[in-house]
């Protein structure tokens, strides 16, 4: 199976700061078949980016996704109260379908 | 709007057998594919397995195989998950999700809590 490794595990900054969050997959992914998502405390994860790059509906342009094979990067501009959560990036081309463990991006 | 709708929270003791529905509304459920993830506490998020809505083709995380049922109600458009032998470590949020063939999960649903405690 393929193993998704983010990092940072925290990621501490103010609003107004840009964040730049990894994942690192075991082998290549094809197709860049390659998701990012948003989870709250309580709240089911919410799709942000698909296929590496390509904002999902209603996603804010301060979303963004970049990357192919095995190295990922997402991209938030400028920090938002609203945008403080943890980020899961997640691997549908190969089955079993993985996550990474989460990155949080918490207040300074 | 696209709305999932879990059952409500269990509590099951060790061995026995939970059952999760799904209600889908605002698309055509025999279109798109359903998925079950489950989050363990301080885990990351465990991809479980898939039923085609339409023609009711399933495919499970070897993880899984042999314990995990996933079933839909077309009539009913909803979708159903079943655990069994239940152990401690099946303690979880179980979400169902949906998703084109092959696709990214799009919409997720509230999510149901599963203890498993003696």
């Amino acid at each position: 199976e393929i193993v998704l490794t983010q990092s940072p595990g925290t990621l501490s900054l103010s609003p107004g700061e840009r964040a730049t969050l990894s994942c690192r997959a075991s082998q290549s992914v094809s197709n860049n078949y390659l998701a990012w998502y948003q989870q709250k405390p309580g709240q089911a994860p919410r799709l942000l980016i698909y296929g590496a790059s390509t904002r999902a509906t209603g996603i804010p342009d301060r979303f963004s996704g970049s990357g192919s094979g095995t190295d990922f990067t997402l991209t938030i501009s400028r920090l938002e109260p609203e945008d403080f959560a943890v980020y899961y990036c997640h691997q549908y081309d190969i089955s079993p379908r993985t996550f990474g463990q989460g990155t949080k991006v918490e207040i300074k | 709007q696209v709305q999932l709708v879990q059952s409500g929270a269990e509590v099951k003791q060790p061995g026995a057998s939970v059952r999760i529905s799904c209600k889908a509304s605002g698309y055509i459920f025999t279109t798109y594919t359903i998925h079950w993830v489950r989050q363990a506490p301080g885990q990351r998020l465990e991809w479980m397995g898939w039923i085609n809505a339409g023609n009711g083709d399933t495919r499970y995380s070897q993880k899984f195989q042999g314990r995990v049922t996933i079933t839909r109600d077309t009539s009913a458009s909803t979708a159903y998950m079943e655990l069994n032998s239940l152990r401690s470590e099946d303690t979880a949020v179980y979400y169902c999700a949906r998703s084109q063939t092959g696709r990214e999960l799009d919409y997720w649903g509230q999510g149901t809590l599963v203890t498993v405690s003696s």
